[in-house]
């Protein structure tokens, strides 16, 4: 049990299709985040909430949807993927967002959805 | 903007020896966190060690410890004794004091040989 859970695992779709990841945190945390992990290059990062409410979106494209209905269940939907949107989606959370106590608030990482587009 | 910098893409070491991977970092910022992930092949990023910079006391968790030079913005970590489940990519971060970015290196594959 990893505290943080993505469903699917693994997610082909083609770029006209639609469809949805799923994170769902154990672990109590305020905070949750989406994470794109690319071949040889960094993580980035995508979107932020705090308590249900976004707090950061980094300028990821509008074909990506995120969506908090609770602390505990973060969701990315997918529509008219491109290609080059292939990658690992990770979802992590943390039991708040950045401040003094963020060094005692590391995050929680969930396993990833590698996603190929099609 | 901050940067995190990891010149070692790949690296290998043989059972119960030590070893270093490199990082670097570029900030404006007096006070920061700094953090080593691992990423083994199950995918789950699990953190490893971390740092505050205003503690100038190297940060040590059992085999993993770190070399905080922060004037040089260096972030370096060490593994001794190196065990086969060691085996994964690394991931230096940075995240600034207030701010809700975690800004991470392109990683080091690390490899673990018997």
């Amino acid at each position: 049990e990893t505290g943080v859970t993505q469903t699917p695992r693994h997610l082909v779709m083609g770029m006209t299709n639609k469809k949805s990841l799923k994170c769902e945190q154990h672990l109590g945390h305020n905070a949750m985040y989406w994470y794109k992990q690319s071949a040889k290059k960094p993580l980035e990062l995508m979107f932020v909430y705090s308590l249900e409410e976004r707090v950061e979106n980094n300028s990821v494209p509008s074909r990506f949807s995120p969506e908090c209905p609770n602390s505990s269940h973060l969701f990315l939907h997918l529509h008219t993927l491109q290609p080059e949107d292939s990658a690992l989606y990770l979802c992590a959370s943390s039991q708040d967002l950045a401040g003094p106590s963020s060094y005692n608030s590391p995050l929680h990482f969930g396993n990833g959805t590698r996603l190929t587009v099609t | 903007a901050q940067t995190v910098t990891q010149s070692q893409p790949e690296m290998s070491v043989q059972e119960a020896e030590t070893v270093t991977l490199s990082c670097t970092y570029d900030t404006s910022e007096n006070n920061y966190y700094l953090f080593w992930y691992k990423q083994p092949p199950s995918r789950q990023m699990i953190l490893v060690i971390r740092q505050e910079a205003y503690k100038q006391q190297n940060a040590t968790e059992n085999r993993f410890s770190v070399n905080f030079q922060k004037a040089a913005k260096s972030f370096s970590l060490k593994i001794s004794d190196s065990q086969l489940g060691d085996t994964a990519m690394y991931f230096c971060a940075f995240r600034p004091q207030y701010g809700n970015k975690l800004v991470f290196g392109a990683g080091t594959i690390l490899r673990v040989k018997s």
